[in-house]
């Protein structure tokens, strides 16, 4: 299994201002990266794709970036929305994996 | 509009059983694989187990392999996941998620149901 590592644990930000989540994967994934928040709740929904690819629907204050084994993501202005729990996830083979999560806060 | 609903989680006794399903809408069900993912009281999401659209590839993860089934029935719309000889750490929300690939596998998922919980009582 392919061991991913999310920081911060927590990260707290003022409305308006930019968050950066990063993501760290055990080996070399390629571009094989997705992102979810996950609101109070709520289950998860897809952000980001292909590392770097907005899924459907998504607003383009969400970014992502990285290949190989470093990743971030992005929320260039934050909203209260946007107040969740973050999850990178690799899908470089058929056995998936989840980092632990980062909390966004206001 | 893609909907999924999960159903059948319960209040089980240790080395019990039971079955959840997961009812999709909204798309084509036969032409996608599909997954159970789960979710621990408070903690992260873990991959559970993928089957194909035709049923042909099931993939488990280690930690529920050959205690849980993956099925499904493309006339029904219906995916399932059986649950056998239940531990304390199995106790969490089920969710069940769409494959984003149509046809083809990808690995990741684009949509997903709301949840049922399975609470193991010891």
């Amino acid at each position: 299994e392919i061991v991913m590592t999310q920081s911060p644990a927590t990260l707290s930000v003022s409305p308006g201002e930019r968050a950066t989540l990063s993501c760290r994967a055990g080996q070399s994934i390629s571009n094989n990266l997705a992102w979810y928040q996950q609101r109070p709740g709520q289950p998860p929904r897809l952000l980001i794709h292909g590392a770097s690819t907005r899924a459907t629907g998504i607003t383009a204050r969400f970014s992502g970036s990285g290949s190989g084994t470093e990743f971030t993501l992005t929320i260039s202005s934050l909203q209260s929305e946007d107040v969740g729990i973050y999850y990178c996830q690799q899908y470089n083979n058929w056995r998936p994996s989840f980092g632990q999560g980062t909390k966004v806060e206001l | 509009e893609v909907q999924l609903v999960e159903s059948g989680g319960v209040l089980v006794r240790r080395g019990g059983s039971l079955r959840l399903s997961c009812a999709a809408s909204g798309f084509t069900f036969s032409s996608y694989s599909m997954n159970w993912v789960r979710q621990a009281p408070g903690k992260g999401l873990e991959w559970i187990s993928y089957i194909t659209s035709g049923s042909t590839t099931i993939y488990y993860a280690d930690s529920v392999k050959g205690r849980f089934t993956v099925s499904r029935d493309n006339a029904k719309n219906l995916l399932y996941l059986q649950l056998n000889s239940l531990r304390a750490e199995d106790t969490a929300m089920y969710f069940c998620a769409r494959d984003a690939s149509y046809f083809s596998a990808a690995y990741y998922f684009d949509y997903w149901g709301r949840g049922t919980l399975v609470t193991v009582s010891s």
